[in-house]
C-alpha cells in the first residue's frame, strides 16, 4: 500500500488483558514513531525506531509498554495487563530518513479498555 | 524541555471571515515549526512548515522568534477547512534524529 498501514483499527480490551498493535510502515522508511493520543489531547511521543534500533522509548508511560521492530519495516506496540488510562488512539508514523521532518501518519488504532 | 501551546480548543468562524489559529511554543534550541491537520475520518497530514514559506490551501504561518509564536492564517476561511489542527515543533536529539511535540489542538468550525 501507499501509506502508513495499521491494526487492529478499533481495539476493546477488557483491563488486565495484553493487546498489540501493529504498525506497517511506508516501504523503505527508515525512522518509525509511536505516538499516544488521548481524547482531547494532542499525540505524545512514545517511542522511536530507526531501522531495527530503538533509540529511544522516553515517552512509553510504564513497563507494561513494549515495542519493537526487528527486521526494520513493520512495528508492534504490546500493552500488558492494559488500564482504563491506557484508552487512547495509538498512531504509527513513518519517515524516509531520521530527520522525521516529513513524516507520514496511519490511520490509529483505537484502544478501549473496559 | 520543549513545549507547544494551542490556547484555543474550539474557533467558528463564517465562511470568508479571516481566521487566525495560535501557536506559541518553548525550545531552547533552533526551532523547526509545523502545521498539521486532521479532517475528519482522515488521518494526520502536514499542512505547512516553517521552512518552506509557502502557503499552502490558502494558509500561511510565519515564525516570530521573538514571540515565539507560529500563528496560522487565512484571510477568507471556506467550510472546506472546518478540521482539527495542530500545531507540532521538532528537536533534534544527541542521536541526530528528531521528534515531534504537538500542541492540543485548535477545533476550526467554518460555518456557511
Amino acid at each position: 500500500g501507499a501509506g502508513v498501514s495499521q491494526s487492529p483499527r478499533y481495539k476493546v480490551a477488557k483491563r488486565g488483558q495484553d493487546v498489540a498493535l501493529r504498525c506497517d510502515p511506508i516501504s523503505g522508511h527508515v525512522s518509525l514513531f509511536w505516538y499516544q493520543q488521548a481524547l482531547g489531547q494532542g499525540p505524545e511521543f512514545l517511542t522511536y525506531f530507526q531501522n531495527e534500533a530503538q533509540l529511544d522509548k522516553s515517552g512509553l508511560p510504564s513497563d507494561r509498554f513494549f515495542a519493537e521492530r526487528p527486521e526494520g519495516s513493520v512495528s508492534t506496540l504490546k500493552i500488558q495487563r492494559t488500564q482504563q488510562e491506557d484508552s487512547a488512539v495509538y498512531l504509527c508514523a513513518s519517515s524516509l530518513d531520521r530527520t522525521g521532518n516529513t513524516i507520514y501518519f496511519g490511520e490509529g488504532s483505537w484502544l478501549t479498555v473496559v | 524541555a520543549q513545549r507547544v501551546t494551542q490556547p484555543e480548543k474550539l474557533l467558528s468562524v463564517f465562511k470568508g471571515a479571516p481566521v487566525e489559529l495560535k501557536c506559541n511554543y518553548s525550545y531552547s534550541g533552533s526551532p523547526e515549526l509545523f502545521w498539521y491537520v486532521q479532517y475528519s475520518r482522515q488521518r494526520l497530514q502536514l499542512l505547512l512548515r516553517h521552512i518552506s514559506r509557502e502557503s499552502i490551501k490558502g494558509f500561511t504561518a510565519d515564525l516570530n522568534k521573538g514571540e515565539t509564536s507560529f500563528h496560522l492564517k487565512k484571510p477568507f476561511a471556506q467550510e472546506e477547512d472546518s478540521a482539527m489542527y495542530y500545531c507540532a515543533l521538532s528537536g533534534y536529539m544527541n542521536s541526530g534524529y528528531s521528534t515531534l511535540t504537538f500542541g492540543k489542538g485548535t477545533m476550526l468550525l467554518v460555518s456557511p
